[in-house]
């Protein structure tokens, strides 16, 4: 259990044109999603979390009007990468929380990843 | 100084070798630590999760956690090929945010 698909695994693209990405939690509802990126060997840096009817929050320095998030569902985010150029190009990759309950008094939860997109900006 | 530091490697051991990774972090308020392997041109995959401090084993992997080190360990027992990835810890606290390492590169040679 607990899997996560993104699709499409990889783009090319003009630079100008807008690129969507989906996440989907196949087995599990999952009320918020986490959108990282990752340049080459280097780690995994979150970009925004993905709230379930309510809107994206960011971290500094990501543009929310940029990089445009919608958690229309339990299972499925996007993410669409608008006006892409090509210091857009990485490897954009997602995340779904699922809550396992309690340890230690506190809830606790888990994230599991998808697959991630590799997107080129030509 | 960042949040999370992690030596990125390479670090290349023979089939069989016991390995060990670690990673240090400044913020007290860390409780959860978690261990990520990453295949090239994949996604993160979890591998052991700990609440606090202690270790934890599952099969051949062992995850140490020193909260009053500030110090988290992965130890993998009879490594093989296969082993060959990043591996990633990341860490949080009371908010769902996970703070990652930079990743160590393993290459287990047979």
């Amino acid at each position: 259990g607990a899997v996560v698909s993104q699709h499409p695994s990889w783009v090319i693209c003009k630079s100008g044109t807008s690129v969507k990405i989906e996440c989907r939690s196949l087995d599990f509802q999952a009320t918020t999603m986490f959108w990282y990126r990752q340049f080459p060997k280097q780690s995994l840096m979150l970009m925004a979390t993905s709230n379930e009817g309510s809107k994206a929050t960011y971290e500094q320095g990501v543009e929310k009007d940029k990089f445009l998030i919608n958690h229309a569902s339990l299972t499925l985010s996007t993410l669409t990468v608008t006006s892409a150029h090509p210091e857009d190009s990485s490897f954009y990759i997602c995340s779904a929380r699922r809550e396992f309950g309690t340890s230690g008094g506190d809830s606790y939860n888990e994230q599991f990843f998808g697959p991630g997109t590799r997107l080129t900006v030509l | 100084q960042k949040e999370v530091e992690q030596d990125p490697g390479p670090l290349s051991v023979p089939e069989g070798a016991i390995v060990s990774l670690n990673c240090t972090y400044s913020n007290s308020a860390f409780q959860y630590f978690m261990w990520y392997r990453q295949y090239s041109r994949k996604g993160p995959e979890l591998l052991m999760y700990t609440y606090s401090s202690g270790n934890k084993e599952d099969g051949r992997f062992t995850a140490q956690v020193d909260k009053s080190s500030k110090y988290i360990s992965l130890f993998i027992r009879d490594s093989q090929p296969s082993d060959s990835a990043t591996y990633l810890c990341a860490m949080s606290g009371n908010t769902d945010k996970l703070i990652f390492g930079t990743g160590t590169r393993l290459q287990v040679f047979p």
